[in-house]
């Protein structure tokens, strides 16, 4: 089954740090641009980060831009956010979701089931 | 940043009977290139991730029923459900992927009457 399963999310003081990995299972994850986006409790959904299929592409929110890193490995099917400077609008549930494409401009075919992460003192 | 407004926030149907979601954007989303218009929508039932439901404003994706239909161009996009079921209720947004930063519409919430 094609899936995409998100870990690291948890509670983290305003200030600190947090990873979230994505690791993809059934598909051919090197073809694929892989989103993050998030919800925040009450809100919708909201576009963090995108990055293509060699990681040529990358693209960021304006909210998380110089706090957040996108990456992925392909060799390990796995799609990571570096989340730094965390502040309390960051609390989200976040998930990473496949772009139906290998560039970042492709509607998002496959999703997580999502990481909960609490920014809270 | 191309702002994407859905219109209602929320509606009740009746089983059985129709319902409209509107999406507008603030730029056109229609790449002259390929002429495909850069639009998605997505169902988002509570607890669980969104689905993707149409693509390039009006492409079901597998599996879809086919009650639900995507229409427009441009900057003027429709999602019509034809006959709402008790598990069509559920949070419906609209998403522009023509343009970085990719953005969302602000969600409607579809209700039983």
């Amino acid at each position: 089954e094609v899936q995409l399963v998100e870990s690291g999310g948890g509670l983290v003081k305003p200030g600190g740090s947090l990873r979230l990995s994505c690791a993809a299972s059934a598909f051919t994850f090197s073809g694929y641009s892989i989103n993050w986006v998030r919800r925040a409790p009450g809100k919708g959904l909201e576009w963090v980060s995108s990055i293509g299929s060699t990681s040529t592409y990358i693209y960021y929110a304006d909210s998380v831009k110089g706090r957040f890193t996108i990456s992925r490995d392909n060799a390990k099917n796995s799609l990571y956010l570096q989340m730094n400077s965390l502040r309390a609008d960051d609390t989200a549930v976040y998930y990473c979701a496949r772009g139906s494409g290998p560039h970042p401009w492709a509607a998002f075919d496959i999703w997580g089931q999502g990481a909960m992460v609490t920014v809270s003192s | 940043d191309i702002v994407m407004t859905q219109s209602p926030d929320s509606l009740a149907v009746s089983l059985g009977e129709g319902a409209t979601i509107n999406c507008k954007s603030s730029q056109s989303v229609l790449y002259s290139s390929d002429n495909k218009n850069y639009l998605a929508w997505y169902q988002q039932k509570p607890g669980q991730p969104p689905k993707l439901l149409i693509s390039w404003a009006s492409t079901r994706e597998s599996g879809v029923p086919d009650r639900f239909s995507g229409s427009g161009s441009g900057t003027d996009f429709t999602l019509t459900i034809s006959s709402l079921q008790a598990e069509d209720v559920a949070v419906y947004y609209c998403h522009q992927y023509y343009r970085t930063p990719l953005t969302f519409g602000g969600g409607t919430k579809v209700e039983i009457k």
